[in-house]
């Protein structure tokens, strides 16, 4: 069976400093992992994705994620928080069936001036 | 650009009332999705469709339907709402990359 799971309700950091929201999963098969974010009142929003070749993917707004397979992780990464960056952000990933995908519950970020 | 419409954004429906969520993408991806977003639990699969005529259930698909008689429309019925379907609903469609696209929510509560 798929799974993600996020371990952590909330992340507080300061801003300007680094920031990590972890990830990790289960899947049958080679791992499709997605992160997106979520700001108030909107719809989720595409930030990258690990299909395979690097381990360390860059996405949008300064955002990047490192592909574990011994460990299955897909943790969210950022050298320098900006305050624009608090939201919820969710993990998922795509399991056999090619157009199913499955979701963490979410991390609230809260980044604090 | 467009992406994915959902309407209605707001919704207040009695228990028991027939309600359907419209959803419509211009995007002409195959896939589309309905999830529903509760508090702790993250986004749930209701239904989906890998392309045009076919359907399939997700995670939570009980006391909903959904049909796909063209490619751009979705929709998402409630027969008979009852309080446990209060919750923020998502369209989404996914193009050939896997990408996920979603539409802004549909905010129902079932009194």
């Amino acid at each position: 069976a798929q799974s993600v799971a996020q371990p952590e309700d909330q992340v507080n950091v300061a801003e300007g400093n680094p920031l990590t929201v972890k990830c990790t999963y289960s899947v049958s098969g080679n791992p499709y992992l997605f992160w997106y974010v979520q700001y108030p009142n909107r719809g989720l929003q595409f930030l990258l994705k690990y299909i395979t070749g690097d381990n360390l993917v860059k996405g949008s707004y300064g955002f990047e994620a490192e592909f574990n397979k011994s460990q299955t992780s897909f943790h969210l990464k950022k050298p320098s928080a900006l305050v624009s960056d608090s939201a919820l952000y969710f993990c998922a990933v795509r399991g056999n069936n090619f157009n199913k995908f499955y979701f963490g519950s979410g991390t609230k970020l809260n980044v604090k001036p | 650009i467009a992406g994915i419409t959902q309407a209605p954004t707001s919704q207040i429906l009695a228990a028991g009332r027939r309600m359907t969520l419209r959803c419509t993408q211009d995007m002409r991806h195959n896939a589309m999705y309905w999830y529903r977003q509760d508090l702790g639990l993250g986004l749930r699969l209701i239904h989906y469709s890998n392309t045009a005529g076919t359907t399939g259930k997700g995670e939570v698909p009980d006391g909903y339907s959904v049909s796909r008689a063209n490619t751009d429309d979705f929709p998402l019925t409630l027969a008979s709402a009852v309080p446990s379907q209060t919750s923020v609903y998502f369209c989404a469609s996914s193009d050939q990359a896997g990408e996920l696209f979603f539409g802004e929510g549909s905010r129902l509560t079932v009194l």
